[in-house]
């Protein structure tokens, strides 16, 4: 059964910092790994897609990896701002038609 | 391109009133899934819909159901409500599920007294 955990569970950092969360999954055998923050009380907005083949992507300020060997998958937010500040979800399609998620990062970046 | 469109976006329901949920998916969009989302649970696969069919259905009781149109668009319905279903409930939509990339909505707040 595929288990996927995301650390640090929370973190509070002052505006300006670079970020690193981590994505580790259980099973290398995936399609793509996708990126998600999510509001308060809000849906999930999308931020990266990787595909199996790729090795990272690149937003903007967000730069994501994936390593299948390793069973790892990291979000890099650079110069962090208030408005960064959310829930992190890391996640990937199952063979079943349905998406598996990460436990989640709670962030808050400080004014 | 409009996004992902559920509605209503809030709902306040008795216990054992049923309640249905609608998802509007990404035009072109052919697979649509549900999730439920709790503090303690956090998201729930529910089912999955993809040319008005159902591929995958979580392990949810017979409550739960859902169902897709001709057109994409899906709904879910849960009768005979509990306190334990106030949730907030996320439709998902992509191409044709599986590897594609999927794109949620902003979510239906169900809360039952």
């Amino acid at each position: 059964k595929q288990e996927v955990t995301q650390i640090p569970a929370a973190l509070s950092v002052p505006e300006g910092e670079n970020l690193v969360l981590n994505c580790s999954f259980t099973d290398s055998a995936i399609y793509n790994l996708q990126w998600f923050r999510q509001d308060p009380g809000k849906g999930l907005t999308s931020l990266l897609l990787i595909q199996s083949s790729q090795r990272e992507q690149t937003s903007g300020r967000l730069n994501a990896s994936l390593d299948k060997s390793s069973g790892r998958s990291t979000l890099y937010i650079a110069a962090s701002q208030p408005g960064d500040s959310a829930t992190y979800l890391c996640a990937f399609p199952s063979g079943t038609y349905k998406y598996i998620f990460g436990t989640g990062t709670r962030l808050k970046v400080l004014a | 391109k409009a996004g992902v469109t559920q509605t209503p976006r809030y709902l306040i329901k008795t216990r054992g009133q049923q309640v249905t949920l609608s998802c509007s998916p990404i035009s072109g969009h052919r697979s649509v899934s549900w999730y439920q989302q709790t503090p303690g649970q956090g998201l729930q696969f529910l089912f999955e819909y993809f040319s008005e069919t159902q591929r995958n259905k979580g392990n949810f009781p017979g409550r739960f159901s859902g169902r897709q149109f001709s057109n994409s668009r899906s709904e879910m319905n849960v009768s005979t409500l509990e306190l334990g279903d106030s949730a907030l409930y996320l439709c998902a939509s992509s191409e044709t599920g599986g590897a594609t990339e999927a794109f949620f909505g902003q979510g239906t707040r169900l809360t039952v007294v």
